[in-house]
């Protein structure tokens, strides 16, 4: 069964700092990864996904996120935090070759941007 | 191009009552998830529909419920409420296909029971 962990419920940073919030996976195979960021009382918004080739995924808001086999992780990264980035960041993983419909979504992680 | 439309956006409901929820997907899109969002158990996937058939469920009991109609719009229903149902239920539109990633959230349904 494949899974998502994100092991960090709160990410604090100040602005203007860069920030890292952090995913690891267990899927059979190669995945398909993504980041969703999701504002209060909103749905889920596309941030970047890793399908294939390389292993540096840049994505909306100036994201970044890299694609890291041997460690199974995903981080996404930014150079320099906004006091607007503040939100709720999902992680997830469709084993390669499936559909959305296979999607497993990680716990969350809330990032705060301190001004 | 219209998103993903979720009616309505917010609920107020009570103890034994029950609730339906609309998702609109986005023209083409042939898959509709639903999801369940709390801040002890995160996202949590209720049920997945495709072409009018639910094709993949979730633990969750048999008080939730769905359907997808011929047009691809789904609604989603629970039936005696219970406090526990509060949360906020996101619906995910997708073209449903082997190896399509592609899928775009509605802002949410809002349901508070009382």
């Amino acid at each position: 069964a494949q899974s998502v962990a994100q092991p960090e419920d709160q990410v604090n940073v100040a602005e203007g700092n860069p920030l890292t919030v952090k995913c690891t996976y267990s899927v059979s195979g190669n995945p398909y990864l993504f980041w969703y960021v999701q504002y209060p009382n909103r749905g889920l918004q596309f941030l970047l996904k890793y399908i294939t080739g390389d292993n540096l995924v840049k994505g909306s808001y100036g994201f970044e996120a890299e694609f890291n086999k041997s460690q199974t992780s995903f981080h996404l990264k930014k150079p320099s935090a906004l006091v607007s980035d503040s939100a709720l960041y999902f992680c997830a993983v469709i084993p390669l070759g499936g559909g959305y419909q296979k999607v497993t979504f990680g716990t969350g992680t809330k990032l705060q941007v301190i001004p | 191009k219209a998103g993903v439309t979720q009616t309505p956006r917010y609920l107020i409901k009570t103890r034994g009552q029950q609730v339906t929820l609309s998702c609109s997907p986005i023209s083409g899109h042939r898959s509709v998830s639903w999801y369940q969002q709390t801040p002890g158990q995160g996202l949590q996937f209720l049920f997945e529909y495709f072409s009018e058939t639910q094709r993949n469920k979730g633990n969750f009991p048999g008080r939730f419920s769905g359907r997808q109609f011929s047009n691809s719009r789904s609604e989603m229903n629970v039936s005696t409420l219970e406090l526990g149902d509060s949360a906020l239920y996101l619906c995910a539109s997708s073209l449903g296909k082997q190896g399509s990633t592609e899928a775009f959230f509605g802002q949410g349904t809002r349901l508070t029971v009382v």
